[in-house]
């Protein structure tokens, strides 16, 4: 298995409070995504990063934002979490993207998130 | 908009059966496609990668088909067995970035 460790795996907090999420890697892979899973959507892709300091939004970012100072971690932070922010979130890494568009993505168990 | 389909309905089937599942797709031309498995509770682990330019792919049970005239893309597990029972999702490339599309998973019941 992927060497991909997310925390906390549950979290329950209040509306209106700030949560960071953490994904921590030992591949060394280049790319690192934090997706939200629900029901009737499946997995929706929030932001990825294509190295340090390089992040990029995908579908579903507003509301959310990420970090990545350390090739081996990508942070995700809701600031001021709702309720609508209740999900299963999921980090992957891939080894390569660009040109190399083919590459597997390996994903860690998630973090069921529940916001009061 | 960008859409892909699976069937959202459970596929309950005998062992030993052949179980196919689909993905179709619209205004996409995907270069590759994936498909991934995941289980209750746990992250989707990748099972096959097929390209535009290839029709079928295989690996030990499972078979994958990609036409990109309709525009599907067809996951077969063959001799299907108990511990196959899961949710199998499809995936498309995007953009650049190695970005992926999901569709929401069909679930499969194996039953023995």
């Amino acid at each position: 298995d992927a060497g991909i460790t997310q925390s906390p795996r549950h979290k329950v907090t209040e509306t209106g409070t700030p949560v960071t999420l953490r994904c921590h890697q030992t591949e060394n892979h280049r790319y690192m995504y934090w997706y939200r899973q629900d029901p009737g959507h499946g997995l929706r892709l929030i932001h990825y990063s294509y190295g340090v300091k390089d992040t990029d939004k995908g579908e579903v970012s507003d509301g959310y934002s990420v970090s990545r100072s350390k090739t081996e971690d990508f942070l995700l932070t809701l600031e001021s979490a709702t309720s609508s922010q209740t999900s299963v979130y999921f980090c992957a890494i891939s080894e390569s993207g660009g040109a190399a568009r083919n590459q597997p993505q390996h994903f860690g168990d998630g973090t069921r998130l529940s916001i009061l | 908009s960008q859409k892909i389909e699976q069937n959202s309905e459970a596929l309950n089937i005998q062992e030993g059966k052949t179980a196919t599942l689909t993905c179709n797709y619209t205004n996409y031309s995907p270069a590759y496609l994936q498909w991934y498995r995941q289980d209750p509770g746990r992250g989707p682990v990748f099972l096959l990668l097929i390209r535009e330019n290839e029709k079928e792919k295989r690996k030990e049970r499972l078979k994958v088909t990609f036409d990109t005239t309709l525009k599907q893309s067809l996951f077969h597990i063959t001799a299907s067995q108990p511990a196959d029972s899961a949710t199998y999702l499809c995936a498309l490339d995007v953009a650049a970035g190695n970005k992926l599309t999901f569709g929401g998973g069909t679930r499969v019941l194996v039953k023995p």
